[in-house]
């Protein structure tokens, strides 16, 4: 079964520093992998994803992800945060070969940006 | 474009009561999906509709049930509403023939059940 562990549940850093969103995934077949934001007291908005070809993703609002299939990770990066970018990150992951476009979800990061 | 819309936006119920919550897809798409975010948690998903019918199932029990009408909107209906059922309930639409079928989400219904 597919499973997903985002390692650090808090990630506080200053405005204008880098930050890397840690995942890790569980699966023994070709994975998509996903990473969504959720602003307070919103749904869920689709940054970037991984479906086959080049291992770095880029996405929206200057975030980035690089795909490991030997560490079976999918760590989210930005160079330069803004206050704008405090949110809960989610990764993510489904089967390919599913009839049911099935997410699996892990229990989210808060990235809180200080001044 | 109209992006996916969710009723109602709060909700609160006593428990054993029934509840159904209502969502409308993004134009053009023909599958939805429900999850379940409890607080502090990631979504889990509950099940998926694909042409009025159901097209996966994830670990909840019967007593939740969902239809898709003709139109690709849907509803989630609990019965015998327990304590733990308090959430937020997710809908997102998607058409399911896109590789990675990118998942659009609504804003959610808060439900409180007391």
């Amino acid at each position: 079964a597919q499973s997903v562990t985002q390692l650090d549940s808090q990630v506080p850093v200053f405005e204008e520093a880098p930050v890397e969103l840690r995942c890790n995934y569980s699966s023994s077949v070709s994975v998509y992998l996903f990473w969504y934001v959720q602003y307070p007291n919103q749904g869920l908005q689709l940054l970037l994803k991984y479906l086959s070809g080049s291992t770095l993703v880029k996405g929206i609002n200057g975030f980035e992800a690089e795909f490991n299939k030997s560490q079976t990770s999918f760590h989210l990066r930005k160079p330069s945060v803004h206050i704008s970018d405090t949110a809960e990150y989610f990764c993510a992951v489904s089967d390919p070969y599913s009839s049911a476009s099935k997410i699996i979800f892990g229990s989210g990061t808060r990235l809180s940006i200080r001044p | 474009e109209t992006g996916v819309t969710q009723s109602p936006t709060h909700l609160i119920k006593t428990r054993g009561q029934q509840v159904t919550l209502r969502c409308s897809s993004q134009s053009g798409h023909n599958t939805v999906s429900w999850y379940q975010q409890a607080l502090g948690q990631g979504p889990q998903f509950i099940f998926q509709y694909y042409r009025e019918e159901e097209n996966g199932r994830g670990n909840f029990p019967p007593r939740f049930s969902g239809l898709q009408f003709p139109n690709y909107s849907s509803e989630l209906n609990v019965n015998a509403l327990e304590l733990d059922d308090s959430a937020l309930y997710l809908c997102a639409s998607s058409i399911l023939s896109d590789p990675g079928n990118e998942q659009f989400f609504g804003p959610g219904t808060r439900l409180t059940v007391l």
